[in-house]
């Protein structure tokens, strides 16, 4: 079946700095990739929808210049983090879908817990 | 705007005990109403999902019923083992190509 891989898992990185989150589709081209956010005991809730050569569309409250979306190719999108700071600290789930599959085929990554200390 | 209410976990079980997950939605216009599951260490798969007012989607020993009279789209499993230990999501899709989504409950089954 289709799968997602998302890297890294986990991941601590100082605040101030940059850190990018990958999601791959394995075995099937991903035309349309979403980006996810999950703080404790709350929902999923979508950051940005990102189409394979197009700028992504960002959610409401989303600052687009401090979560870079790129998706550059039917395969990969990443998520960079700018000058993360401490309330960036989350989980970030991506998922994947493709255009023939009826709005039905959503594959999701594993997820990354980022921790900024 | 459109919403999921998800009872809230940790939800402990011993194994073959009936389990129920509540969910609740809002709504505009008519949503797909879909239950995923994550197992440790990997992403969320669909478990079941119905797009219409009294469907019952079901797999894998879980169902739930799309009950739009008490906008509702609870998960029941009469038996639950070990290996259903995970966190359940419920989730909504209207018009737009994304997805809603609820909280997650944990679901820890004993032996």
């Amino acid at each position: 079946g289709a799968v997602v891989s998302q890297h890294p898992s986990r991941v601590i990185c100082k605040s101030g700095t940059s850190v990018k989150i990958e999601c791959r589709s394995l075995d099937f081209q991903a035309t349309t990739m979403f980006w996810y956010r999950q703080f404790p005991k709350q929902s999923l809730m979508l950051m940005a929808t990102s189409n394979e050569g197009s700028k992504a569309t960002y959610e409401q409250g989303v600052e687009k210049d401090k979560f870079l979306i790129n998706h550059a190719s039917l395969t990969l999108s990443t998520l960079t983090v700018t000058s993360a700071h401490p309330e960036d600290s989350s989980f970030y789930i991506c998922s994947a879908t493709t255009s023939d599959r009826g709005g039905w085929g959503y594959t999701f990554g594993s997820g990354t817990r980022l921790t900024v200390v | 705007g459109d919403s999921v209410t998800q009872m809230e976990g940790p939800v402990t079980l011993s194994e073959e005990a009936f389990l129920t997950i509540n969910c609740t939605y809002t709504a505009t216009g008519y949503p797909s109403l879909f239950w995923y599951v994550q197992y440790p260490g990997e992403g969320l798969q669909l478990l079941l999902k119905a797009t219409k007012a009294d469907d019952k989607g079901s797999n894998k020993g879980f169902e739930a019923t799309y009950r739009k009279e008490t906008t509702s789209f609870h998960l029941e499993k009469g038996s639950v083992q070990v290996s259903d230990s995970a966190v359940y999501f419920c989730a909504l899709r209207t018009g737009a190509n994304n997805l809603f989504f609820g909280t997650g409950t944990r679901l820890t089954v004993i032996p």
